[in-house]
């Protein structure tokens, strides 16, 4: 069975910092996808940034970038120049292609962004 | 293009009434999800349908049952809720299904309290 870990609850960040999330899971598949969500108050999940297994480059979407260790399965989530609007909740969640998109989420990690 | 819709977003039920969440999609595509949400943890895969005409057990399914009404279509009836149904509900819809690198697209959620 596949398990995602975020070991952080809650974090805060000055507006214009930079702030990491962690996130670590488990899997004995060699062929995965990880992925990052937003969830702001309004609910709605949002897509942040996907890495693929395969891939060493680690992805970026413009402030967003991930560092993913293979070995030490760990997935982290880095914010640079962080906005009032990044305020929400975290997910990492994990995929295989073997359970073709079923994906298995962290437990979230809360980031509030402070002026 | 409105995407994934749900309805109702809101719901108060009483132990042992029954209802049917409902789901669309409008982005022509195959596969479709229940996830529900609870507090302090992440989404929680209950019922997905890889393409039109088949359904299959997720993580949570106890409780629920899943109809893949048309393509566009998938509803989630719970026969007898229960107290620990209450949750948040999310809806998805991936492109094709079966593969790690597809997609998911979620609607804005149902907040079901069973009293």
């Amino acid at each position: 069975a596949q398990t995602v870990t975020q070991s952080q609850p809650e974090m805060s960040v000055q507006e214009a910092e930079t702030v990491t999330l962690s996130c670590t899971y488990d899997t004995s598949e060699n062929n995965y996808y990880l992925f990052w969500y937003k969830q702001p108050p309004s609910r709605q999940m949002i897509l942040v940034i996907r890495q693929e297994a395969y891939k060493q480059q680690n992805a970026t979407e413009n402030r967003f970038s991930v560092n993913f260790q293979k070995a030490a399965k760990s997935f982290s989530l880095k914010i640079s120049d962080s906005q009032l609007g990044d305020t929400a909740m975290y997910f990492c969640a994990f995929m295989t292609a073997r359970y073709g998109s079923r994906l298995t989420f962290g437990e979230g990690t809360q980031l509030t962004v402070n002026p | 293009n409105a995407g994934v819709t749900q309805t109702p977003k809101f719901q108060v039920l009483k132990t042992g009434q029954s209802m049917t969440l409902q789901c669309a999609q409008d982005m022509n595509h195959n596969s479709m999800y229940w996830y529900r949400q609870d507090p302090g943890m992440g989404l929680r895969l209950i019922y997905y349908s890889a393409s039109e005409g088949t359904t299959d057990k997720g993580e949570v399914p106890n409780g629920y049952n899943v109809s893949r009404l048309n393509k566009r279509e998938f509803s989630l009836r719970l026969e007898s809720a229960a107290p620990s149904q209450t949750s948040v509900y999310f809806c998805a819809s991936s492109e094709r299904g079966g593969t790690g690198s597809d997609r998911q697209f979620f609607g804005p959620g149902t907040r079901l309290t069973v009293l």
